[in-house]
């Protein structure tokens, strides 16, 4: 697609329930990164995948995060047990460095707000 | 020790003048990036401008410039002729290595333009 898409734009869930996210990168973006966004900071990193394996999983913050990519491309980052602390916006981006310094940046989408209830 | 240290958290700018936002780095890696992206109320972070280790000369796009200053570990961004749509959180990241590592992120400069 043309820009990086975010499945549902908010979640709304209950403590203890399972979500799962999507993301859409942009065609021909091996690299998928997920950020965690909590109010009033910076991106925070969970994951990225370079194809279909996860190549740094260090950012996810316990064993309840686990994020797939099967097929190189959409990815689902998916929480187990939830709670309220896991409320944030959940960013997705993809990146290619198939061309100049304008590409070494990310595309970002627009998120899901996560709220835990 | 903080990867990206952003002390401004909020500041002004009069519409059509120039402003600086702080940032300072610390990495040891001889390879890195630094870039800024703009974050509007509506949420989107939109990528504006990169930085190379390597590179010689400050990186310019249109309005944005990087003053990069490696001895010092700095990377102002400088909006000149600020406009309305200025107005958002500005946030400063490094990449460590080449290729597709992780990015980090300060923890944002909020700007304001005035009319």
């Amino acid at each position: 697609g043309a820009g990086v898409s975010q499945t549902p734009s908010n979640k709304v869930t209950e403590k203890g329930k399972y979500v799962e996210l999507r993301c859409d990168p942009i065609s021909g973006h091996t690299a998928l990164y997920w950020y965690r966004q909590s109010l009033g900071q910076g991106p925070e990193f969970l994951i990225y995948f370079q194809g279909t394996g996860a190549a740094d999983d260090s950012g996810l913050p316990n064993d309840r995060f686990f994020a797939v990519r099967p097929e190189g491309s959409v990815s689902t980052l998916k929480i187990q047990r939830t709670e309220r602390g896991d409320s944030a916006v959940y960013l997705c981006a993809s990146s290619s460095f198939d061309r100049g310094p304008m590409d070494y940046g990310y595309t970002f989408g627009s998120g899901t707000r996560l709220t835990v209830v | 020790a903080q990867k990206i240290t952003q002390t401004q958290p909020g500041m002004f700018v009069q519409e059509k003048e120039a402003v600086t936002l702080d940032c300072t780095y610390d990495t040891s890696d001889p390879s890195y990036g630094l870039f800024w992206y703009k974050q509007p109320s509506s949420g989107e972070m939109i990528f504006l401008i990169y930085q190379g280790s390597y590179d010689q000369q400050n990186a310019t796009e249109g309005r944005y410039s990087l003053n990069f200053q490696k001895a010092r570990k700095s990377a102002n961004l400088v909006i000149s002729a600020s406009q309305l749509g200025d107005s958002a959180m500005y946030f400063c990241a490094m990449r460590e290595g080449g290729g597709y590592q992780k990015v980090t992120f300060g923890t944002g400069t909020k700007l304001q333009v005035i009319p």
